[in-house]
């Protein structure tokens, strides 16, 4: 089972800021088959990146996403409000598939 | 739009069994797995197994084996996950999500997430 790391745990910025997340696997995810989801407080996860670096649908140009192997990155250039949420991580090339425990993006 | 509507909040007593469904609208029900992933209060993600609609083919993590059924009915378009033998442990909110068969694929979308309280 591959298992996500995510850091920092809790990130503290101002809206205007950049936020650079990471997330760690324990085993190389083969074909960069990692994606990204944000969830806000009582609602169900929303995708924002496939692939390691692909936006899907929607999803403003602010959100990027990079890495390949075991380390991978979001990006979030400029912190919109409504962008303070908990960013997971997932693998998806292997199974069990897996989850990062989660960052969470905070007000400063 | 694509869709997936969920069952309303369920309580149960320990050693008793939950089914949630899931339905499905928008799109062609046996074109998609189902996944189910669930989430305890307050942690992270939790993937329980996965569905095949158009074969009924499911896997299931290790740690739900023999606890967990997946099944379909197409005429309605509906997914159900039943969880049996509860614990406390269980109370979380269970989610349905879509992927593409037979490949490595995300999850999208997302129903909005069943609660199941587990309490004596």
């Amino acid at each position: 089972e591959i298992v996500l790391t995510q850091s920092p745990g809790t990130l503290s910025l101002s809206p205007g800021e950049r936020a650079t997340l990471s997330c760690r696997a324990s085993q190389s995810v083969s074909s960069s088959y990692l994606a990204w989801y944000q969830q806000k407080p009582g609602q169900a996860p929303r995708l924002l990146i496939y692939g390691a670096s692909s936006r899907a649908t929607g999803i403003p140009d602010r959100f990027s996403g990079s890495g390949s192997g075991t380390d991978f990155t979001l990006t979030i250039s400029r912190l919109e409000p409504e962008d303070f949420a908990v960013y997971y991580c997932q693998q998806y090339g292997s199974s069990p598939r897996t989850f990062g425990p989660g960052t969470k993006v905070d007000i400063k | 739009q694509v869709q997936l509507v969920q069952s309303g909040a369920e309580v149960k007593k320990p050693g008793a069994s939950v089914k949630v469904s899931c339905k499905a609208s928008g799109y062609t029900f046996t074109s998609y797995d189902i996944n189910w992933v669930r989430q305890a209060t307050g942690q992270g993600l939790e993937w329980m197994g996965w569905m095949n609609p158009n074969s009924g083919n499911t896997g299931y993590a290790q740690k739900f084996q023999g606890r967990v059924t997946m099944t379909r009915n197409t005429s309605i378009s509906t997914a159900y996950m039943e969880l049996s033998s509860l614990r406390s442990e269980d109370t979380a909110v269970y989610y349905c999500a879509n992927s593409v068969p037979a490949a490595n694929h995300w999850f999208d979308p997302w129903g909005q997430g069943t609660l199941v309280t587990v309490s004596s």
